[in-house]
């Protein structure tokens, strides 16, 4: 199986911020790297799918980039409705999830 | 509007069994493959398995292969997930979410629906 290795694990930022969060493969994933977001209520919500395509309804400030093994998710301006878990997630099977990261309000 | 909708949960003691259904509606149920993710209590997501069009694909994450069973019901759009062998290690959030196969993620996912293994 690929493992994924998400950091940091946990982040603190304040409104309007600059966010980045990683997502290391334990072996090439030729770009098959989503993220999603899951909210205190259970709610699960795609935002990027392959490396960089942001779905439909999600928010422009939300983007992602990477290549071959590393891969990345930036919040270009924190607002409150972002805090929240995310997931990095790898597309050979089987799927395998990174280990999130938690985003709090500083 | 996609519309994923999980039931069956609940409590269940050990050793027992339990199948959760996925109601879907809002799209053409029997054009996309569908899967199971959990989240057990403090831990990150974990892909159960995936199930293709017409059944004749299901793939599961190796740990799982001997203890679930995913299955669906084009006729009825919905899809099961059979768990025996019940465990305290399977208490958890399962999730039901419509999967986008050819890039590999799921665009659409349910609430979720709790099942707790205990006696």
């Amino acid at each position: 199986d690929i493992k994924m290795t998400q950091s940091p694990s946990s982040l603190s930022a304040s409104l309007g911020e600059r966010v980045t969060i990683s997502c290391r493969a334990s072996e090439n994933i030729n770009n098959y790297l989503s993220w999603y977001q899951k909210k205190e209520d259970g709610s699960v919500k795609l935002l990027i799918y392959h490396t960089s395509r942001l779905q439909p309804g999600a928010p422009s400030r939300f983007s992602g980039s990477g290549s071959g093994k590393d891969y990345s998710l930036t919040i270009s301006g924190l607002e409150s409705e972002d805090i929240a878990t995310y997931y990095c997630q790898q597309g050979y099977t089987p799927w395998t999830f990174g280990g999130g990261t938690k985003l709090e309000l500083k | 509007e996609v519309k994923l909708v999980e039931s069956g949960g609940g409590l269940v003691q050990p050793g027992r069994s339990l199948k959760l259904s996925c109601a879907a509606s809002g799209f053409s149920f029997n054009d996309y493959w569908m899967g199971w993710v959990r989240q057990a209590p403090g831990k990150g997501l974990e892909w159960i398995g995936e199930i293709n069009q017409d059944s004749s694909t299901i793939n599961y994450t190796p740990s799982l292969k001997d203890k679930f069973t995913i299955s669906r019901d084009n006729a009825q759009n919905t899809l099961y997930l059979q768990m025996s062998k019940l465990g305290s290690e399977d208490t958890a959030i399962y999730y039901c979410a419509r999967a986008q196969r050819r890039v590999c993620y799921f665009d659409y996912w349910g609430q979720g629906v709790m099942v707790t293994v205990s006696s």
